[in-house]
């Protein structure tokens, strides 16, 4: 079935440091979508991407889909303690269906 | 509108004791999903609906039963509950596949 891997689990920056999490489904997806959940919270939606290639901005968030809709990245320019929480991306496959996989997540540290 | 809530927020069960874990929703959305969440494996799907009556297997199915009888309804049984079921239970719904989805605030379960 359809699998989706992200690295790191963990990631302990300093203020004002880059951080960045990587999304891998081992099937072409439909579309990505990227989760926050604050520490105790649920998570909440930021962004989905759709197209191959497709980059998209949210002031220091920079989040890109793969040319082969297979891979995702989010990046956080200087990183600012609000940042920290878990980071999700989700994929849903391109043959139909109504299930969205999740990826184990990526858990930020911000030291200030 | 309130979302999605979930009730109870919090709740301790002792092995082979039963409850029903109730999410709603009020935005009139189709899809509804039950996810569990273990430290370090993300968000697991449970069960899930695609509209009322209907329900269907996620991922991590066994020992729950969901049912659906009201569209804004989606319950998560556990008939008989073992320790390996301790974790936070979150209930999620969207208005359909590849929109984003809008999480509960979640319910912590333990089971000694």
């Amino acid at each position: 079935g359809q699998q989706v891997m992200q690295i790191p689990q963990y990631q302990h920056v300093q203020e004002g440091e880059d951080f960045t999490t990587y999304c891998n489904s081992s099937t072409t997806l439909s579309n990505i979508q990227w989760y926050k959940q604050r520490p105790g919270g649920h998570p909440v939606f930021l962004i989905q991407l759709v197209k191959s290639g497709e980059v998209k901005k949210q002031k220091r968030l920079t989040f890109q889909f793969g040319e082969a809709k297979k891979n995702s990245s989010l990046h956080i320019t200087a990183t600012q303690t609000t940042d920290v929480g878990t980071y999700f991306c989700a994929g849903l496959g391109n043959t139909g269906g109504f299930k969205t996989i999740f990826g184990a997540g990526t858990r930020l540290f911000v030291k200030a | 509108n309130a979302g999605v809530t979930q009730t109870p927020k919090f709740r301790v069960l002792k092995t082979g004791q039963s409850m029903t874990l109730l999410c709603a929703q009020d935005m009139n959305h189709e899809y509804m999903y039950w996810y569990r969440q273990d430290p370090g494996m993300g968000l697991r799907l449970i069960h899930y609906s695609v509209g009322e009556g209907t329900t269907a297997k996620g991922e991590v199915p066994d020992g729950y039963n969901v049912s659906r009888l009201k569209k804004q309804n989606f319950l998560l049984g556990l008939e008989s509950a073992a320790p390996s079921q301790t974790s936070v239970y979150f209930c999620a719904s969207r208005l359909f596949p590849g929109t984003e989805q809008f999480f509960g605030p979640g319910t912590r379960l333990t089971v000694l």
